[in-house]
């Protein structure tokens, strides 16, 4: 049983909704991810959340905004997004971003934008 | 920067009979290499991992890995696989240094189990 928990499970959006992703760990964990796959394809990193301070934005278009309101949680806001943002958008987390660190995964929330 | 390869993109093999995952890396500073399987519809979990030290990693459900640094890779084995081993596998490396855990994953291997 995974120890990162995703809400939700499944999404379906307009693209001129507001919703938001959310993720939990207990773990005492300092580094909190946001991975995003599409199908068939390995995950990509989006954010990365040290010590509640965004540390990495790989470039990810505005429409997407993260969040980290204390250690445990972890947001993504959606807004105005695209067909092509369906995917599923994996929460992780890990001790801290020191490299090397095991990170462990969520069961992920599955995203339709309609 | 770091990258993977996984050339086979499935790979089919009967229930007991043994199993490889091909992983090469390629990679100009020293890393820490990972191996993730993901079953249908669910996140990824860590089977194992090498950061140091012996080069033949044991993990969970049975699977090891070997570190070659002079060919650059790091395959995945089991000696004889089950049915529940059907799932995808992915090769993952970050650097060694530095302070962000960046994962580079690869394509992914479909590993399918048939009686």
């Amino acid at each position: 049983d995974t120890e990162v928990t995703q809400t939700p499970k499944h999404l379906v959006m307009g693209m001129t909704n507001k919703k938001s992703l959310k993720c939990e760990q207990h773990m005492g964990h300092r580094a909190m991810y946001w991975y995003k796959q599409k199908a068939k394809k390995p995950p990509e990193l989006m954010f990365v959340y040290s010590y509640e301070k965004l540390s990495i934005n790989e470039s990810v278009p505005s429409r997407f905004s993260p969040e980290c309101p204390n250690s445990s949680l972890l947001n993504l806001h959606l807004h105005a997004l695209q067909p092509e943002d369906s995917a599923l958008y994996l929460c992780a987390s890990s001790q801290d971003s020191i490299s090397g660190n095991t990170i462990y995964f969520g069961e992920g929330s599955w995203l339709t934008v309609v | 920067a770091q990258s993977v390869t996984q050339l086979d993109s499935q790979v089919p093999v009967f229930e007991e009979a043994p199993v490889e995952l091909r992983c090469n890396y390629s990679s100009s500073v020293s890393v820490y290499l990972f191996w993730y399987v993901q079953y249908p519809n669910q996140g990824l979990q860590l089977l194992l991992k090498y950061l140091s030290g012996s080069t033949l990693v044991k993990g969970i459900n049975g699977f090891e890995a070997e570190f070659n640094k002079s060919q650059t890779s790091f395959h995945l084995r089991k000696p004889s696989v089950h049915i529940s081993d059907t799932a995808e596998y992915f090769c993952a490396v970050s650097a060694a240094t530095g302070t962000a855990s960046k994962l580079t994953f690869g394509t992914g291997t479909r590993l399918q189990v048939t009686l």
